[in-house]
């Protein structure tokens, strides 16, 4: 079946400007995370959905980061006021519940210039 | 300090080549232990998952966990020029639900 979408797949923008970070996971898949891959760093934790609960936002790195999830499925994750340092490839995952199997999306790599 | 130390390599080796790849963790709530591999603009893909000491095979891939010394290995015999790629640590706590902590990645190519 489909995997998990991201889009855009790019992303250019100027420091400032905001922009929208658009992941559609596998059909089924209640928990959703998003995860940021910066040049020596590996990957890093932003935030994490689970059904209906409270979303778990411990990972993100300032107030200019939020996400949300409509209706249990899409995810946007949004960023306000664009850094240089925000750019980074950041890569969405599903699983069919917590502490299953994450399932990563082929990831939007954005460049602030 | 990160959490979870990996050598970012390069990593180079002729095909047919073992390949040991390691990461070593500070915390020791760390309970799951898992591999991703990771091809050049893709996402990483879940190669092996562990969750006690001890060694877990699969194919050409052994899994190593060892808690005591807060060190896993991943192993691949018979190495291929398809194996190249970045290979990935990541672990998780009981407590944390499913949030993964990752390695940096190391990159590995396999040369015919």
């Amino acid at each position: 079946g489909a995997g998990v979408s991201q889009s855009p797949s790019n992303k250019v923008t100027e420091k400032g400007k905001d922009v929208e970070l658009r992941c559609d996971p596998i059909s089924g898949h209640t928990a959703l995370y998003w995860y940021r891959q910066s040049l020596g760093q590996g990957l890093e934790f932003l935030i994490y959905f689970q059904g209906n609960s409270a979303p778990d936002k411990s990972g993100l790195p300032s107030d200019r980061f939020s996400a949300e999830r409509t209706g249990g499925s899409v995810s946007t994750l949004t960023i306000q006021r664009t850094q240089q340092e925000d750019s980074a490839v950041y890569l969405c995952a599903s699983s069919l519940a917590t502490k299953d199997t994450q399932y990563f999306g082929p990831g939007t790599r954005l460049t602030v210039l | 300090q990160k959490e979870v130390e990996q050598d970012p390599g390069p990593l180079s080796v002729p095909e047919g080549a073992i390949v040991s790849l390691n990461c070593t963790y500070s915390n020791s709530a760390f309970q799951y232990f898992m591999w991703y591999r990771q091809y050049s603009r893709k996402g990483p893909e879940l190669l092996m998952y562990t969750y006690s000491s001890g060694n877990k095979e699969d194919g050409r891939f052994t899994a190593q966990v060892d808690k005591s010394s807060k060190y896993i290995s991943l192993f691949i015999r018979d190495s291929q020029p398809s194996d190249s790629a970045t290979y990935l640590c990541a672990m998780n706590r009981e407590t944390s639900g499913s949030r993964l902590t990752f390695g940096e990645g190391t990159q590995l190519t396999v040369n015919p």
